[in-house]
C-alpha cells in the first residue's frame, strides 16, 4: 500500500519569496509516479508536476520545480517568486506501478501575503 | 480543448432524495474516477471504472453507485444523500495508469443536503 504524509497544514509567505511544501511518502514499489496538483478555492485540481522513481534528474515546471530525495522518500515541492494567484490547497499524490488509483495526501493551504 | 466536464457545479438536494452527477471527458481515456473530497480533506477514491470494468473502494458505502454507458459518460448516482454525504465530487480520468499516468480532473459538483 502507498501512503502520502503532508505535515503542514497551513502555510503563510510574502509574494515573491520562494516557498517549499513538504512531501513524504512510504510504498514498497520499485517504480512510482509523485504528483503534485493544486486546488483553488473553486475546487477543480489541477496538475502541477510530476516525478517518477527513476528520474535521476528533479523535475521542473516553470516557477515549479520538484526536490525528490529518493533515499529519504521525499517529495517536496519548491514554488519560486510566489505570486498572489498561488494561494490554494497543494496535494501531494502518487501512483505505483500499476496502480489504477491515485494516493492523496491531507494536503497544505498555501497563503500568499502581499 | 479536451477536457473533463463536470454538471452540475452546485447540487442542492433533499435528504433522502436520489440525485445523479454526470461526468464527461472528451479525452478518449480508459479510466474514470470518481472521488469525494470533504472540507479541507484529501480527496477519497469511492470507485472507478477501467473501460468497463467497474472498481469499487472497500469502505465505499452501497449508497453510492455508479454508471459508464460508454467511454465518454460517467455518472454517479446517490441513492439516499445523507447530511454526511454534503461534498465536493470529483471526475478524474487517465490514459491506461503507469507510474507515470496523470489524472485529469473536472471543476467539481459541490452537493448540499437539505
Amino acid at each position: 500500500a502507498q501512503k502520502i504524509t503532508q505535515t503542514q497544514p497551513g502555510m503563510f509567505v510574502q509574494e515573491k519569496e520562494a516557498v517549499t511544501l513538504d512531501c513524504t511518502y512510504d510504498t514498497s514499489d520499485q517504480s512510482y509516479g509523485l504528483f503534485w496538483y493544486k486546488q483553488p478555492s473553486s475546487g477543480e485540481m489541477i496538475f502541477l508536476i510530476y516525478q517518477g522513481s527513476y528520474d535521476e534528474q528533479n523535475a521542473t515546471e516553470g516557477r515549479y520545480s520538484l526536490n525528490f530525495q529518493k533515499a529519504r522518500k521525499s517529495a517536496n515541492l519548491v514554488i519560486s517568486a510566489s505570486q498572489l494567484g498561488d494561494s490554494a490547497m497543494y496535494f501531494c499524490a502518487m501512483r505505483g506501478r500499476g496502480a489504477q488509483k491515485l494516493v492523496f495526501g491531507q494536503g497544505t493551504r498555501l497563503t500568499i501575503n502581499p | 480543448d479536451a477536457m473533463v466536464i463536470q454538471n452540475p457545479r452546485y447540487q442542492v438536494t433533499q435528504f433522502g432524495k436520489p440525485v445523479t452527477l454526470s461526468c464527461s471527458q472528451t479525452l478518449n481515456h480508459n479510466v474514470m474516477y470518481w472521488y469525494q473530497q470533504k472540507s479541507s480533506q484529501a480527496p477519497k477514491l469511492l470507485f472507478h471504472y477501467y473501460d468497463k470494468d467497474f472498481n469499487n473502494e472497500a469502505d465505499t458505502p452501497d449508497n453510492f453507485q455508479s454508471r459508464r454507458p460508454n467511454t465518454s459518460f460517467c455518472f454517479l448516482d446517490i441513492r439516499s444523500p445523507g447530511l454526511g454525504d454534503a461534498a465536493m465530487y470529483l471526475c478524474a480520468t487517465s490514459r491506461p495508469p503507469t507510474a507515470n499516468t496523470e489524472a485529469f480532473f473536472g471543476q467539481g459538483t459541490r452537493l448540499t443536503v437539505v
